[in-house]
């Protein structure tokens, strides 16, 4: 089975504009999660999806917005950029809801985000 | 509320001697616990899962992890480092809610 990936994997934005994020998650999970990865405060948990419902959301303001598919693909949205908002975005995909507790995520390879 | 806490932010050991990794976790419930690498410029890529089914458990390229509930204690172990093994270790508790929660990683060097 292909793994989950990401699109872009590379992305420089400027101050202020938007940016859209995509994630085709493992063929059959049906739960995608995406986390933030910084140097500062390393990895931290965005939102679920869980057939087209978010299901869980970390603590980010509410520039940061996502949506799940009928075909179970993400994107993630960031909007009015600022520069701490450069980092890793890692998207996770799982079979089930709440994947996180018993079963495995499997992570992507993250696209790069810099915000200059 | 569930925690984690990596004790080590950086490990160097020389290749073919022990690696050990130190993790201890707070949860309020019999918790779910993982390992994953992350090799530089690449996704996390799970090492090992505790789930309650053994205390010890093994995982992919020679690593295991003793879950200890009265230490709280879930150290990630490897018999012999490999320059392979050099890359960042995250050990990671799961929620009811399904998020994971990552510790703030342990960088590995390994030494020729």
């Amino acid at each position: 089975k292909a793994g989950v990936t990401q699109t872009p994997r590379y992305l420089i934005k400027t101050r202020g504009q938007q940016v859209t994020l995509s994630c085709s998650p493992i063929s059959g999970h049906r739960s995608v999660s995406w986390y933030q990865q910084t140097p500062g405060q390393g990895l931290q948990f965005l939102f679920e999806y869980f057939s087209e419902t978010q299901r869980n959301k970390g603590n980010f303001p509410g520039r940061f917005s996502g949506r799940q598919f009928s075909n179970s693909r993400s994107e993630m949205n960031v909007s009015t950029l600022e520069l701490g908002d450069s980092a890793l975005y890692l998207c996770a995909s799982s079979p089930s809801m709440g994947g996180g507790f018993q079963e495995t995520q499997y992570f992507g390879p993250g696209t790069r985000l810099l915000v200059l | 509320a569930q925690s984690v806490t990596q004790l080590d932010s950086h490990v160097s050991v020389s290749e073919g001697t022990p690696v050990l990794l130190r993790c201890n976790y707070s949860s309020s419930y019999s918790p779910s616990l993982f390992w994953y690498v992350q090799h530089p410029n690449k996704g996390l890529q799970l090492l090992l899962k505790y789930t309650s089914a053994a205390t010890l458990v093994k995982g992919i390229n020679g690593f295991e992890a003793e879950f200890k509930k009265s230490e709280t204690s879930f150290h990630l172990t490897k018999p012999s480092a490999h320059m392979s093994d050099a890359a960042e270790y995250f050990c990671v508790v799961g929620t009811l809610k399904g998020k994971l929660i990552f510790g703030q990683g342990t960088e590995l060097s390994v030494k020729p």
